[in-house]
């Protein structure tokens, strides 16, 4: 069975420039988190998805983050325009319980914001 | 907010020694993780618990919940060079996944 894959494992941009990260999560689980973690600090939730539905999204920073789940399938986590404090590893999960369900992580992706 | 307390921030120990980390959380949690980070890497799932009391065990590693819920601590028994990385505690506060991190511990094992 195919863990959870991000996609990229890395990105570089400059600063006010918008950046797509990609999550698919492990075949069968209705559940998709995104957390990040900045530099130096404790690895912060963001948001879940039910399926297509947003469950809670009160970790997103701002109104710069945008995140979708199309079909509730893979999902993207949008910045735009990207900020130099976003820079941090961005982390998928999912699990197939959303209660007591045991989370699986995907590899993150690093972004740098230049 | 809940917060999480890893302890130690780090540990350095010989191979074959056994070691224990711990993690407290301010409340009663629903659910706590044990991850495991190597550098560049996604989080390895180790264990969860949520019953007060709990105890898992998966190779040499053992994982334990208080009663109350609130203190988990992994012990890590006959220590390898395999087991060093970072170790995060996350807990569930709120039964909907929703986890919050310690800042973890970084394992280091001497051959």
């Amino acid at each position: 069975e195919a863990g959870v894959t991000q996609f990229p494992s890395h990105s570089v941009i400059e600063k006010g420039q918008t950046v797509t990260l990609r999550c698919d999560p492990i075949s069968g689980h209705d559940n998709l988190y995104w957390y990040r973690r900045v530099m130096g600090k404790e690895i912060k939730f963001l948001l879940h998805f039910v399926k297509e539905s947003k469950q809670d999204e009160s970790g997103m920073p701002n109104n710069r983050f945008l995140a979708e789940r199309t079909g509730g399938t893979y999902s993207t986590l949008k910045v735009q325009p990207a900020e130099l404090e976003d820079s941090g590893v961005y982390f998928c999960a999912s699990s197939y319980r959303t209660q007591g369900g045991e989370q699986y992580f995907g590899p993150g992706t690093r972004l740098t914001v230049t | 907010s809940q917060e999480l307390e890893q302890s130690p921030q780090s540990l350095i120990v010989q191979e074959g020694k056994n070691l224990t980390i711990n993690c407290t959380s301010s409340k009663t949690l629903y659910g706590l993780y044990w991850y495991k980070q190597k550098y560049g890497e996604g989080l390895i799932f180790l264990m969860m618990l949520q019953k007060g009391g709990e105890e898992k065990s998966h190779e040499k590693i053992t994982a334990k919940l208080d009663e109350k819920k609130q203190q988990s601590s992994l012990h890590i028994t006959a220590s390898q060079p395999s087991h060093a990385g970072i170790y995060l505690c996350g807990a569930d506060g709120t039964s909907y996944g929703k986890l919050t991190f310690g800042q973890g511990t970084i394992l280091t094992v001497h051959p």
